[in-house]
């Protein structure tokens, strides 16, 4: 297994400007989710993609968009920048099997993109 | 989802056992509970997840009464390195659209 990746591990960005954020999901899951954690916060939830479609969306406006691609990596990305959009971006992964089991917990969480808007 | 409410933050010793309860008043009857722990600028890391009763690994055991109204994580002999935050979520982990949603969790500082 080689786990979660998200690239990059920073970013400064501008106001206004664009971004995109990318992740490895962890090899065999199907299923990505991105979040978004301000300092001293918890994570909240963006959307969720399984099997390349989008299947849920948290309170985000439509300038947060995302894609998962055919081998499950996937891509966050934002438009128009704000100062509020600060903060650390996780990527999580799961394999969707249909049973609880010993090998079907939940998410595996990347390290996070820390994104400073300026 | 259903909504979950847990101590802000609590203090312990290395050495000590740590249990953190969590309510979940609203649980839906095909709902686990789930807990994660997470380190400063790191991403969470699953801890244990049950449905009933008690479940125990490695790191941690959760304790879950029969109305499963609320649930206790237990940390047997905390070390300083258990430092972290740590999330209860309650969903239906076999739902396809089954998504995390995370309260501000519970802060652990274990002291020398």
């Amino acid at each position: 297994e080689t786990g979660v990746t998200q690239s990059p591990t920073h970013l400064i960005k501008t106001r206004g400007q664009q971004v995109t954020l990318r992740c490895s999901s962890q090899s065999g899951h199907n299923t990505v989710s991105w979040y978004q954690q301000a300092l001293g916060q918890g994570p909240q939830f963006i959307f969720q993609y399984y099997r390349e479609e989008e299947n849920g969306r948290g309170n985000f406006p439509p300038r947060f968009s995302g894609l998962q691609f055919p081998n499950y990596s996937s891509e966050l990305n934002v438009n128009a920048l704000e100062l509020d959009d600060s903060a650390l971006y996780l990527c999580a992964s799961r394999q969707l099997t249909g049973s609880v089991g010993e090998d079907n917990y939940g998410y595996t969480f990347g390290s996070g993109t820390r994104l400073t808007v300026v | 989802l259903a909504k979950t409410t847990q101590p802000i933050s609590m203090d312990s010793y290395e050495g000590q056992e740590v249990n953190i309860t969590c309510s979940h008043n609203n649980i839906a009857t095909n709902d686990y509970i789930t807990w994660y722990q997470q380190f400063p600028s790191q991403g969470p890391r699953f801890i244990i997840q049950g449905y009933k009763t008690k479940v125990t690994n490695e790191v941690a055991s959760l304790f879950i009464p029969a109305d499963r109204k609320s649930s206790t994580l237990s940390l047997p002999r905390v070390s300083l390195s258990d430092t972290a935050v740590y999330y209860c979520l309650v969903g239906d982990p076999i739902s396809n659209d089954y998504k995390l949603s995370f309260g501000a969790g519970t802060t652990v500082t274990v002291r020398a």
